[in-house]
């Protein structure tokens, strides 16, 4: 079973900063198969980036995903207000399993 | 129109049994995968189960495998989540989610507390 790690676990920046998401696979995925999710408080998850680095129906442009084989990235170029969130990976797997990596906290500094 | 509205949670005694339903809108149902995914207080997101467009395949997390049983209705446009021996550890919010590879589609979530 692929184990999906994502680094910082808290990212603290402020309004207007680059923000650089760490997703690190237990092996080698596919592409097509890595997506990258918002999450803010009391809400249901929000599909970013779908295929490592395609961007879901009205996203915003500043946000790109990026990266293969067991190193992936998720890029918010200059933070805004609302990007304050928890950001999440998820990958599909064998057996039409998924699996969702522990989530990166992106807080205001 | 939300196009997915889980309902069925609440409160139940460990051992005991719940069904959740998520009615689907604004989409052709019977076309897409579908998944429960939970999150328990505080804590990060967890794949429960999926099930195949035509529900002939289905497939569990270990963590559920033999007390859950996913199913859906296309006639009804409806999801289901039949939850037995639930366990303390079962407590969480889930969530119905379209789709097979990922999901562009997710409920606004039932809460599930599992306690005496």
């Amino acid at each position: 079973e692929i184990v999906l790690t994502q680094s910082p676990g808290t990212l603290s920046l402020s309004p207007g900063e680059r923000a650089t998401l760490s997703c690190r696979a237990s092996q080698s995925i596919s592409n097509n198969y890595l997506a990258w999710y918002q999450q803010k408080p009391g809400q249901a998850p929000r599909l970013l980036i779908y295929g490592a680095s395609s961007r879901a129906t009205g996203i915003p442009d500043r946000f790109s995903g990026s990266g293969s084989g067991t190193d992936f990235t998720l890029t918010i170029s200059s933070l805004e207000p609302e990007d304050f969130a928890v950001y999440y990976c998820q990958h599909y797997g064998n057996s039409r399993r998924w699996t969702f990596g522990q989530g990166t906290k992106v807080e205001i500094k | 129109e939300v196009p997915l509205v889980e309902s069925g949670g609440g409160l139940v005694q460990p051992g005991g049994s719940l069904r959740l339903s998520c009615a689907a809108s604004g989409f052709t149902f019977s076309l897409y995968a579908m998944n429960w995914v939970r999150q328990a207080p505080g804590k990060g997101l967890e794949w429960v189960s999926g099930i195949s467009e035509t529900g002939d395949d289905t497939n569990y997390a270990d963590s559920v495998q033999g007390r859950f049983t996913i199913s859906r209705d296309n006639s009804k446009n409806t999801l289901y989540l039949q939850m037995n021996s639930l366990r303390a550890d079962d407590t969480a919010v889930y969530y119905c989610a379209k789709g097979i590879y990922h999901s562009d589609y997710w409920g606004q979530g039932t809460l599930v507390t599992v306690s005496s």
